[in-house]
């Protein structure tokens, strides 16, 4: 594709409920990135994807966020029993093969606004 | 907790003054990448420095890094309304992830 695409770029949940988001990487890209920005903050790592597998999952901040990537494409970041606090804009990028080590370009997306009432 | 941290944490200048933004990390980095986001967008990538470079161009823009003091800074020459936006430096941690600092909100008035 032309770019980054994220879907939805809006979600409203309740406090409890189950959400799915849903990253496009650009096309032939391996590397993909998400990341959680809160009001007047920077990107906050969540976790890193090599293809499939994820190649840096660190970021995570407990075990409600789980993320896929099964065809080495598209990704979603499953958030389970969602809390107020995960309210924020989750941002997916990708980059071509090498990752953070050689300081590849990220291309991201415009973000999926998440409110957690 | 963050890796980077830039300062000033707000700037407003008039147009075609100089915006200077700095960042500082803790850890030793391979590289180190700027990026600017406008309200309610995604970021975009402006400009890479690698560990052993310490000064980069391209365009209006100016990257130095100075690897000794763990910081690095970006100059935005004859700044332009269109300038307006949040400024970010990401740096890799440990070459598996990036880290962002909390950002420079920038404001170019006309």
């Amino acid at each position: 594709g032309a770019g980054v695409s994220q879907t939805p770029s809006n979600k409203v949940t309740e406090k409890g409920k189950y959400v799915e988001l849903r990253c496009d990487p650009i096309s032939g890209h391996t590397a993909l990135y998400w990341y959680r920005q809160s009001l007047g903050q920077g990107p906050e790592f969540l976790i890193y994807f090599q293809g499939t597998g994820a190649a840096d999952d660190s970021g995570l901040p407990n075990d409600r966020f789980f993320a896929v990537r099964p065809e080495g494409s598209v990704s979603t970041l499953k958030i389970q029993r969602t809390e107020r606090g995960d309210s924020a804009v989750y941002l997916c990028a990708s980059s071509l093969m090498s990752g953070p080590r050689n300081g590849e370009t990220q291309y991201f997306g415009p973000g999926t606004r998440l409110l957690v009432l | 907790s963050q890796q980077g941290e830039e300062d000033p944490q707000a700037l407003s200048i008039q147009e075609g003054e100089n915006a200077t933004m700095n960042c500082s990390y803790k850890t030793s980095i391979n590289n180190l990448q700027w990026y600017r986001q406008n309200s309610g967008r995604g970021l975009v990538h402006l400009i890479l420095i690698r560990s052993n470079e310490r000064e980069k161009h391209s365009g209006r823009l100016r990257v130095t890094l100075d690897t000794s003091k763990k910081s690095s800074s970006l100059l935005i020459t004859a700044s332009r309304a269109a300038d307006t936006a949040s400024y970010f430096c990401a740096t890799d941690h440990g070459g598996q992830n990036f880290v962002f600092g909390p950002g420079t909100r920038l404001s170019v008035l006309p």
